[in-house]
C-alpha cells in the first residue's frame, strides 16, 4: 500500500471548516483513499473514501487532486465532538487482504 | 444495531495464563481482523480472516492464535501472555476482504499482562 503523510496535529475553531491534508504521492491507479477517525481510545470510525472523484457524505467531503497525489478531508462545520485522530489510508482495490495500514494520523482539536 | 462486539473490554492478567478475547459481528461480514494499538506505533494488524476456516497472519502475529469456525465469531487467543502483549486490541469486520469495503471496528479491549 502507498505511504501517506499527514501533519501530526491541527486546531480548528468550532463552527468553522476543518481541512485535513494528506499526501500520498506514491499512490497507484487502483488504490482508494480512505479516511477514518479515532476519538480518544474508541474503535476507529469510517468517514469516507474515494478513488478519483471528489466525494461527499453526511459526515465530510473528500477532495482528491487531479494527479491523485494528495487529498483533503473537509469537515464543513466542526464541532467539539469532532476532536479526534484522523487517519488517511490508501488501499489497493485488487484486494490486498491485509487491508488498511494505519499511520500516525492527525490529531484534530476543535476549540470552543 | 449493526456492530462488532468484543469481550472483555478490560482485563488484567498474569504472565502465562491463557486468555481469549472474543469478537462477534452481526452484519454477516465475511472478513474479520484483529489489530493492536500501542503508543507511537499506531494500529498494527495481528491476524485476519477472509471467511470461515480461512485465516492468515498480519504484521505482528507472534504470540497469538485465532480461529474462524463460524462466520460471526473471530476469537483472539493468547496461549501464554507476556507483558509485551499489554496493549489495546481492536476487532474489525467488513463485508468482504477485497474491493472498496470499509471496516467496522469494535470498541476495543484493553489488556494488561503483569
Amino acid at each position: 500500500d502507498a505511504k501517506t503523510t499527514q501533519p501530526p496535529s491541527m486546531d480548528c475553531a468550532e463552527g468553522r471548516a476543518a481541512n485535513l491534508p494528506c499526501n500520498h504521492s506514491t499512490i497507484s491507479g487502483n488504490e482508494y483513499v480512505y479516511w477514518y477517525r479515532q476519538i480518544h481510545s474508541q474503535g476507529p470510525q469510517y468517514i469516507i473514501h474515494g478513488l478519483k472523484n471528489n466525494e461527499t457524505n453526511e459526515m465530510a467531503s473528500l477532495i482528491i487532486t487531479e494527479d491523485r497525489k494528495s487529498s483533503t478531508l473537509i469537515l464543513p462545520h466542526a464541532t467539539l465532538r469532532d476532536t479526534a485522530v484522523y487517519y488517511c489510508i490508501v488501499r489497493r482495490f485488487s484486494g490486498s487482504a491485509r487491508q488498511l495500514t494505519f499511520g500516525s494520523g492527525t490529531q484534530l482539536t476543535v476549540l470552543p | 444495531e449493526a456492530q462488532v462486539t468484543q469481550n472483555p473490554r478490560y482485563l488484567i492478567t498474569v504472565t502465562g495464563k491463557k486468555l481469549t478475547v472474543t469478537c462477534s459481528q452481526n452484519m454477516n461480514h465475511e472478513y474479520m481482523s484483529w489489530y493492536r494499538q500501542d503508543p507511537g506505533l499506531g494500529l498494527r494488524q495481528i491476524y485476519y480472516s477472509m471467511n470461515v476456516e480461512v485465516t492468515d497472519k498480519g504484521d505482528v502475529p507472534e504470540g497469538y492464535k485465532v480461529s474462524r469456525k463460524e462466520k460471526r465469531n473471530f476469537p483472539l487467543i493468547l496461549e501464554s501472555p507476556s507483558p509485551n502483549q499489554t496493549s489495546l486490541y481492536f476487532c474489525a469486520s467488513s463485508l468482504k476482504g477485497s474491493g472498496a469495503n470499509v471496516l467496522t471496528f469494535g470498541a476495543g479491549s484493553r489488556l494488561t499482562v503483569l
